[in-house]
């Protein structure tokens, strides 16, 4: 069975500008989150989906960050302008709640903010 | 206050010795726990889930205490693969949020 799938698996940006990540969930999984990891803290929830629509994106830092699912499936994460502060791993993942509630993680996407 | 708090370590022990983490929650109302390992630089991935009546998996015992609010990690005859960040997990009813404690960092050394 194929995990889940992120790209790119790192980006360096400049303060100001903006950054698109990719992911793409095991098959059959409808729920969907995106974490955002700072160097030495836990992941935090920025975002979870079930199937295309939004289930919590109370941590989402809506005036630059937004996120869409619009098929169900594969989901973007999207930061315009990025900050410095942005500078994390950024992990997506998923889960089959009919399963169990085990988060199946992608290897995530570095992003550095100079 | 944060949701799950966890002593960040790091725990340094010898090979074979055995090392317990503990991670306090904040919400009374908490359902499901969950302990994840995440090695440097690599995804976190399901280390074990924790019951009520507590469970073992080999070398690793998980506890939960409800009247006290804490959960605990076990690891006996500690391996040199068990070097990792040990992230506690926390879920409210229905499993609507998920959070992250910011994690145990564990050495054994030879």
């Amino acid at each position: 069975e194929a995990g889940v799938a992120q790209s790119p698996r790192y980006k360096i940006i400049e303060k100001r500008q903006s950054v698109a990540f990719w992911c793409n969930p095991i098959s059959g999984h409808a729920t969907l989150y995106w974490y955002q990891q700072i160097l030495g803290q836990g992941p935090k929830l920025l975002i979870q989906f079930q199937n295309n629509g939004v289930v919590d994106d109370s941590q989402l830092p809506k005036d630059r960050f937004s996120a869409e699912r619009l098929k169900g499936v594969d989901s973007t994460l999207k930061i315009q302008p990025a900050k410095l502060e942005d500078s994390a791993v950024y992990l997506c993942a998923s889960t089959d709640t009919r399963a169990s509630y085990e988060q199946y993680f992608g290897p995530g996407t570095r992003l550095t903010v100079t | 206050r944060k949701e799950v708090e966890q002593d960040p370590g790091p725990f340094n022990v010898p090979e074979g010795a055995t090392v317990a983490f503990n991670c306090t929650y904040s919400n009374s109302a908490s359902q499901s726990f969950f302990w994840y390992r995440q090695d440097c630089r690599k995804e976190p991935k399901l280390l074990m889930s924790v019951y009520s009546s507590g469970n073992e998996d080999g070398r690793f015992t998980a506890q939960l205490n409800r009247a006290s609010q804490y959960i605990s990690l076990l690891i006996r005859d500690s391996k040199l693969s068990d070097s990792a960040t040990y992230l506690c997990v926390v879920t409210t009813k229905n499993f609507n949020k998920f959070y992250f404690g910011s994690g145990t960092k564990l050495n054994v050394k030879p």
